[in-house]
């Protein structure tokens, strides 16, 4: 079974400044899909990023990007400069590959980011 | 607005009790899935369905239940509710299983057992 972790439970970081939250998984599978996932206040789940296990290229929105290393099986969320809506849970998430199996997504257990002014 | 709606938004009960969550997916949307989001267990998934048919099932008890209809919308039925059923419950919907497809997200369910 596929298993994602987040070791970092809180970060902090200056309004403006960068911030890269830290994520790793286990998977026997070869190609697969992350995500990375933010929760407001609101509690509404919104994607932020995502990448193709089979794409060498680091995915990039906007002030999000990521650094996607699959031998290590690291997948790190880059905010550069941060906004106070920023201010969230991140979630980072990984799901199979349509064929390889069931398309639900694994969740790591989230790191809360605070922006202060 | 991701399009997914979910009713009630908010359900306080007691324990023993059984209650109903709906979803609504997006138009066109053919998979629906369930996750709960607990303090303890953090996000799990529950169960997808894709076109009225059960697709995958995750941790889900045995008092769960679901079901989607032909018209797409599902319904997530909890039974003998304990205090640990309390969550946030989502649902989130995808147009079907090839390629990438992104899930997208209703604004939940707060369950309160008491």
């Amino acid at each position: 079974a596929q298993t994602v972790t987040q070791s970092q439970p809180e970060m902090s970081v200056q309004e403006a400044e960068t911030v890269t939250l830290s994520c790793t998984y286990d998977t026997s599978e070869s190609d697969y899909y992350l995500f990375w996932y933010k929760q407001p206040p609101s509690r509404q789940m919104i994607l932020v990023i995502r990448q193709e296990a089979y794409k060498q290229q680091n995915a990039t929105e906007n002030r999000f990007s990521v650094n996607f290393q699959k031998a290590a099986k690291s997948f790190s969320l880059k905010i550069s400069d941060s906004q106070l809506g920023d201010a969230a849970m991140y979630f980072c998430a990984y799901r199979s590959f349509p064929q390889g199996g069931s398309e639900k997504l694994v969740f790591g257990k989230g790191t809360k980011l605070t922006v202060n002014p | 607005d991701s399009g997914v709606t979910q009713t009630p938004k908010h359900l306080i009960t007691a324990t023993g009790q059984r209650v109903t969550l709906r979803c609504s997916p997006r138009s066109g949307d053919l998979s629906v899935y369930w996750y709960q989001q607990s303090l303890d267990q953090g996000l799990q998934f529950l169960i997808q369905y894709y076109n009225g048919e059960e697709r995958a099932k995750g941790n889900i008890l045995e008092r769960f239940s679901a079901q989607q209809f032909p018209d797409l919308h599902s319904e997530l039925n909890l039974s003998s509710l304990e205090l640990g059923d309390s969550a946030l419950y989502f649902c989130a919907s995808s147009v079907g299983l090839a390629g990438f497809l992104e899930q997208y997200f209703g604004p939940g369910t707060r369950l309160t057992v008491t």
